[in-house]
């Protein structure tokens, strides 16, 4: 079975530019979430989805952060204008019915602003 | 405010030898993970213990939860270069999103 997948692996923009990361999430998985890792801080939540409803959006930092899951599958992360700040590891993850499954992720997608 | 954190942030140990490490939460929970991340890859979960449990095994890991103390501890025995990693708790907080400690990292020497 295929895990938490995310694209691009690696990006690296310049600054004001506009990067879409993608999602997909563990077949079946109903509950999709984003987290970010930036300047070898803790990694922090950003949003999370119950299928296409955004559940809870409280760690989207700014509204230069846009991410959508139409349909309920995967899901997109949208940045625009990327600034420098903005630069980390955006992690997405999936899981069954949540409270008290386990939270799989993705291998990340690296973000650059230069 | 941060919910974990963990302790050592770093520790360096030979192969074969016992690795601990620990975390602290300052709310209740539902559940807490750990989760392991090489050097540029993604995060691998590793084990959950749910707040009504103690201690749990998995392989080579040994998890310990205690609620009155908000805190959990992860050994790994009989350690392998392999392990060379970040380690995070994470906890749930009553609610759906987790909450990551700041990591140790581990680093196992040949």
């Amino acid at each position: 079975e295929a895990g938490v997948t995310q694209f691009p692996s690696h990006s690296v923009i310049e600054k004001g530019q506009t990067v879409t990361l993608r999602c997909d999430p563990i077949s079946g998985h109903d509950n999709l979430y984003w987290y970010r890792r930036v300047m070898g801080k803790e990694i922090k939540f950003l949003l999370h989805f119950v299928k296409e409803s955004k559940q809870d959006e409280s760690g989207m930092p700014n509204n230069r952060f846009l991410a959508e899951r139409t349909g309920g599958t995967y899901s997109t992360l949208k940045v625009q204008p990327a600034e420098l700040e903005d630069s980390g590891v955006y992690f997405c993850a999936s899981s069954l019915a949540h409270p008290g499954n386990t939270i799989y992720f993705g291998e990340g997608s690296w973000l650059t602003v230069v | 405010s941060q919910q974990g954190e963990e302790d050592p942030q770093a520790l360096s140990i030979q192969e074969g030898e016992n690795a601990t490490m620990n975390c602290s939460y300052k709310t209740s929970i539902n559940n807490l993970q750990w989760y392991r991340q090489n050097s540029g890859r993604g995060l691998v979960h590793l084990i959950l213990i749910r707040s009504n449990e103690r201690e749990k095994h998995s392989g080579r890991l040994r998890v310990t939860l205690d609620t009155s103390k908000k805190s959990s501890s992860l050994l790994i025995t009989a350690s392998r270069a392999a392990d060379t990693a970040s380690y995070f708790c994470a906890t749930d907080a009553n609610t759906d999103k987790l909450i990551f400690g700041t990591g140790t990292r581990l680093q196992v020497f040949p």
